[in-house]
């Protein structure tokens, strides 16, 4: 089975700074690549997704991830958090039979004010 | 509006007592999908449907049925529920054949005594 690794489970930040959460999976093949936000209380969201070309991907709020195929990694980034970030972060694979999808455990991001 | 809902929203039940969790999408997606969301593991497919009458095993199964007699309802069957089903169950629709953007449901919160 794949498997989709998130090492950072819980992430404290204060305003401003910089954010990257890893994101590495098991899969050799061709795959998709996503990152969600839940905010608290609320249902999954889609922050960005990788299917071919350009390697650096921007999504919604000013969330950024590389895709470094040789790392087999997806990893997220922000250059300047704001405390409306708080929230849990899930990176998610595609991989093989592109209708199953795969989740890491999720990171947990609070942002002081 | 384009949404997939889900019914209930929070379920309390007991032991043995066959319960069913609902989904619908308005989006006419072919692929819907459910997961569960338990604390440190992130999101478990558990089963997923390409189209009407088709579906198909994800990563955790045991325990649960599903149907798919029409495109836009996804139900979850739990016939005989136990404790350890206990979790957050997400229902979740794409569209745009094997790169569209999964959209999720709100979440049903079940406890099972």
């Amino acid at each position: 089975a794949q498997s989709v690794s998130q090492h950072n489970h819980h992430v404290i930040l204060s305003e401003a700074a910089s954010l990257e959460l890893g994101c590495n999976y098991s899969y050799g093949g061709t795959v998709n690549l996503f990152w969600y936000v839940q905010y608290p209380g609320q249902h999954l969201q889609l922050l960005l997704k990788y299917f071919s070309g350009d390697p650096l991907v921007k999504g919604i709020k000013g969330f950024e991830a590389e895709f470094i195929k040789s790392k087999f990694s997806f990893n997220l980034r922000k250059p300047s958090v704001q405390w409306s970030d708080t929230a849990e972060y899930f990176c998610a694979v595609n991989a093989g039979n592109f209708n199953k999808f795969y989740f890491g455990s999720g990171t947990k991001l609070n942002v002081k004010p | 509006e384009a949404q997939v809902t889900q019914n209930p929203r929070y379920l309390i039940t007991v032991t043995g007592k066959k319960l069913t969790v609902t989904c619908s999408q308005n989006m006419n997606h072919e692929y819907m999908s459910w997961y569960r969301q338990d604390p440190g593991l992130g999101l478990r497919q558990i089963y997923y449907s390409m189209n009407v009458e088709v579906t198909d095993k994800g990563d955790v199964p045991e325990g649960y049925k599903v149907s798919r007699k029409e495109k836009r309802n996804f139900p979850l069957i739990l016939e005989s529920p136990s404790p350890n089903q206990t979790s957050l169950y997400f229902c979740a629709s794409r569209g745009q054949g094997l790169i569209g953007t999964q959209y999720f449901g709100p979440g049903t919160r079940l406890t099972v005594l």
